[in-house]
């Protein structure tokens, strides 16, 4: 198994841009989710999905998107980046009930 | 509104001591509780859970305590190895919901 999977490890957009953060999972996980880590922050959920076709928000939804059409793929879609949005992203994904596992994480910066 | 809170950022023990993290929470509705690990560019790694029936689970050299009086969760680890710096959130949900974390301690670990 490979895991929770992201692409790419590194981005670095303009203010305004647009891009999708990729997410993918081969343990047939029912739920996935996206965070954001910033210094003194922690991780905070951004958007979360309890099964293909269902998705909802999280504590920092505004500015970005997701979709869960399939239960392997959670992308994660950045509408008009921001600097404020410079972060760590995580995807995650477990069995409900299950211990949690994380992506290596993309480091996205904004200029 | 921080459900789970960490208020040290960290914590610096000599190697072969013991090292205590603390994490409290007020949501008294959670139900489980987990600490995840995590190395730089990396994504955090689960380390032990505790339910809330319980008040202590051990594995290996890593035990959490839980204070459902006190609201209060704790990690000991011993003895304490070079290799387990990093910075560990602490992290909480209640049934299916969504995981709640920390702001996350940075152990050193010091020879």
């Amino acid at each position: 198994n490979a895991g929770v999977t992201q692409t790419p490890k590194f981005q670095v957009l303009k203010t305004g841009q647009s891009m999708t953060l990729q997410c993918a999972q081969d343990m047939n996980h029912e739920y996935m989710s996206w965070y954001r880590q910033d210094p003194g922050m922690g991780l905070r959920l951004i958007h979360y999905s309890v099964g293909a076709g269902i998705t909802d928000q999280g504590e920092v939804p505004n500015g970005y998107n997701v979709s869960r059409s399939t239960t392997e793929d959670f992308p994660l879609r950045l509408l008009s980046a921001a600097p404020s949005q410079t972060s760590v992203y995580f995807c995650a994904s477990r069995l409900t009930g299950g211990e949690q596992y994380f992506g290596p994480g993309t480091r996205l910066t904004v200029t | 509104d921080q459900q789970v809170k960490q208020n040290s950022p960290s914590l610096s023990v000599q190697e072969g001591r013991i090292s205590i993290l603390n994490c409290d929470y007020t949501n008294s509705m959670f139900d489980y509780f987990l600490w995840y690990k995590k190395y730089p560019a990396e994504g955090p790694t689960f380390l032990i859970s505790i339910s809330s029936i319980k008040d202590k689970n051990e594995d290996g050299r890593f035990t959490v305590f839980l204070n459902k009086s006190a609201k209060h969760l704790s990690l000991h680890i011993v003895p304490s190895q070079p290799g387990d710096s990093a910075v560990y959130f602490c992290a909480a949900r209640w049934g299916a919901q969504k995981l709640v974390f920390g702001q996350g301690t940075r152990l050193t670990i010091n020879p």
